[in-house]
């Protein structure tokens, strides 16, 4: 089956450490993108990839980093610089030339 | 700068009767228009797109919306509600509709369907 799956689905940790969520896609898309959503406020784009070995920042990047070695793989850290990361983390894909995103399941990341 | 406003922040329905989410919109440019739906802790699924073609647009499981560049809408629809259609539900607007362009989210509209 394509598809976009992330794990884990749900995540615990203390506040001060870094987390790395992973996502990955065999849908052979180039573009990738991870979004944060919390309650009532829609999805905000966290960081965005159009190609591998590069990204940008998207409206909220600060106290997020991202690596993009493989077109399949789009993980992303939420470092101790983020001030509030409890929140629900979907990553998407695209294929080049369509502006359609295909989404995950979602990883919920809860920091104690 | 595109936007996207959902009107309702949450819209009750009976089961069997008729579905209206109101989305309106701004862009600069011709924009693509897509509504998707989210089930509780899950991820987003495409319902329907606009992408210039056809101004009403039929999607997944009985949705339609219709594109009003004179009102700036692009409100979802459904005949007759069922209990399945309960979850959250996103208007988005993309400018463009070729090559890579960002997508803006509304804050999303809860649909509540009782018996």
């Amino acid at each position: 089956d394509g598809g976009i799956t992330q794990s884990p689905k749900y995540l615990f940790r203390k506040e001060g450490q870094n987390v790395t969520l992973s996502c990955e896609q065999n849908l052979n898309h180039d573009a990738m993108y991870w979004y944060r959503q919390d309650p009532g406020q829609g999805l905000r784009l966290i960081y965005y990839s159009q190609i591998v070995n590069d990204f940008q920042k998207g409206d909220i990047a600060e106290g997020y980093s991202v690596s993009r070695e493989k077109k399949e793989s789009f993980p992303l850290t939420v470092t101790s610089a983020q001030k509030n990361p409890t929140a629900f983390y979907l990553c998407a894909s695209s294929a080049t030339g369509y502006n359609e995103q295909f989404f995950g399941p979602g990883t919920r990341l809860t920091v104690l | 700068a595109q936007s996207v406003t959902q009107l309702d922040s949450h819209v009750s329905v009976s089961e069997g009767t008729p579905v209206l989410l109101r989305c309106n919109y701004s862009s600069s440019y011709s924009p693509s228009l897509f509504w998707y739906v989210q089930h509780p802790n899950k991820g987003l699924q495409l319902l329907l797109k606009y992408t210039s073609a056809a101004t009403l647009v039929k999607g997944i499981n009985g949705f339609e919306a219709e594109f009003k560049k004179s009102e700036t809408s692009f409100h979802l629809t459904k005949p007759s509600a069922h209990m399945s259609d309960a979850a959250e539900y996103f208007c988005v607007v993309s400018e463009g509709n070729s090559g890579y362009s960002t997508l803006t989210f509304g804050k999303g509209t809860m649909l509540l369907v009782s018996p």
